[in-house]
């Protein structure tokens, strides 16, 4: 079965560039999870998804960040514009349902300039 | 001490000499950049390297694992290769300090 896949691996942008992250669910897992990993520290929740609705979103930036799931499956999280402690890995993670154990992508690092 | 050290942290030289920058570092990595910013900021990818050595056009990188070092070569220098030269661990999400080359005519 093919795990949670997220592109691209890595990313460098100067501050105040936009970006975006893609990523692609294991097949019929309802629930999305973005996570932020400032390095040195654990996962912050940035936006749960159930289907293409949004769970919880209280810890998403939304003056520079936003995220969609329109046909409940793909999801892109932007950052526009980008700062400097934007850097961080940028996890995916998907679930059966909300419950559910969480199968995480590997990651998007990005790197803020 | 830095995790990621580069020198020298300034370069000047005349157009066609070869030029070396040297980048150290202290943490195990997959991979290493090395990055080009001109005046105005723009940032050019050059190279990502996690063995042995590449080349593009005049610039040439390579990295040694064992001694955690790499180095960037420019040669036949040109005043256009006058820039900022980063090496970054983008795993570790660190970088070094950067070297300000300038050629001359």
């Amino acid at each position: 079965e093919a795990g949670v896949a997220q592109s691209p691996r890595y990313k460098i942008i100067e501050k105040r560039q936009s970006v975006a992250f893609w990523c692609n669910p294991i097949s019929g897992h309802a629930t999305l999870y973005w996570y932020q990993q400032i390095l040195g520290q654990g996962p912050k929740l940035l936006i749960q998804f159930q289907n293409n609705g949004v769970v919880d979103d209280s810890q998403l930036p939304k003056d520079r960040f936003s995220a969609e799931r329109l046909k409940g499956v793909d999801s892109t999280l932007k950052i526009q514009p980008a700062k400097l402690e934007d850097s961080a890995v940028y996890l995916c993670a998907s679930s059966l349902d909300t419950d559910g154990t969480q199968y995480f992508g590997p990651g998007t690092r990005l790197l803020v300039l | 001490k830095n995790e990621v050290e580069q020198s020298p942290q300034n370069l000047t030289a005349q157009e066609g000499e070869f030029i070396t920058i040297n980048c150290s570092y202290s943490v195990g990595i997959s991979a290493l950049h090395w990055l080009q910013q001109h005046p105005g900021g723009g940032i050019v990818s050059l190279f990502m390297l996690s063995s042995g050595k590449k080349k593009h056009g005049r610039l040439i990188a390579t990295i040694n694992i064992q001694e955690k070092h790499s180095s960037l070569h420019i040669t036949a220098s040109h005043p256009r290769d006058s820039a900022v030269y980063i090496c970054a661990v983008p795993d570790k999400l660190i970088f070094g300090t950067g070297t300000r080359l300038q050629v001359f005519p």
